[in-house]
């Protein structure tokens, strides 16, 4: 069974640092691309970047809002994938999910809420 | 910045049929932009639907279908049933970077 799930959020204040994992069983991991999305509101799904496996070099890609605040990475060993996110402002808010990308983009994990506030 | 259009609100009454569309800033949604449906209820996880277009999951079911409409990615939904009340998103691919659409409510009335 494909399970992700996602720790790491709590409160954090405005300029601060925080980086999510995203652990991973059910699958090969280090095949797989993993993707972190973030929901803001009740609506409103924000894709936030993805990073590949290592036959495609790792590569990474951002959402241009968060890019160069945040970092995605992965440990292919620990089966985890992390955001490492900088800079932290309110509108940042956010539940934050990791999906998987095998040859589709399917599961989701059950995320993790991160609040930016004083 | 690439923007992706999607209706705030649909009704559709039990048994009937509604196709949400998914539109780019960019112009006309083809295949290569992988198109993606998803699925959330209240409370609840996006769940998968539809990938590249027309394509279901295996436990989609056969009344959701995707398909390119007028320069759009659409999603249809035949014979609706109560529990398809949702918040529907699709999915853009822009060569490196996805995109979201704003989502759509369908209320089943």
């Amino acid at each position: 069974e494909v399970q992700l799930v996602e720790s790491g959020g709590g409160l954090v204040q405005p300029g601060g640092s925080l980086k999510l994992s995203c652990a991973a069983s059910g699958f090969t991991f280090s095949g797989s691309t993993m993707h972190w999305v973030r929901q803001a509101s009740v609506r409103g799904l924000e894709w936030l970047g993805h990073i590949r496996s290592k036959p495609k070099s790792y590569a990474t890609a951002y959402a241009e809002s968060v890019k160069g605040r945040f970092t995605i990475s992965r440990d292919d060993s620990e089966h985890t994938a992390y955001l490492q996110m900088n800079s932290l402002k309110p509108e940042d808010t956010a539940v934050y999910f990791c999906i998987r990308q095998d040859d589709t983009i399917d599961y989701w994990g059950q995320g993790t809420l991160v609040t930016v506030s004083s | 910045q690439t923007v992706v259009t999607q209706e705030p609100s649909l009704t559709v009454s039990p048994g009937g049929t509604v196709t949400l569309t998914c539109a780019s800033s960019t112009g006309a949604v083809t295949s290569g932009y992988y198109p993606n449906w998803f699925q959330q209820k209240p409370g609840q996880v996006p769940r998968a639907l539809i990938y590249s277009t027309n394509n279901r999951h295996s436990w989609t079911p056969a009344r959701f279908s995707g398909s390119l409409l007028g320069g759009k990615a659409a999603l249809t939904l035949s014979a609706v049933q109560p529990e398809d009340e949702a918040d529907y998103y699709c999915l853009l691919y822009y060569g490196g970077a996805w995109v979201f659409g704003g989502g759509t409510k369908v209320t089943v009335l």
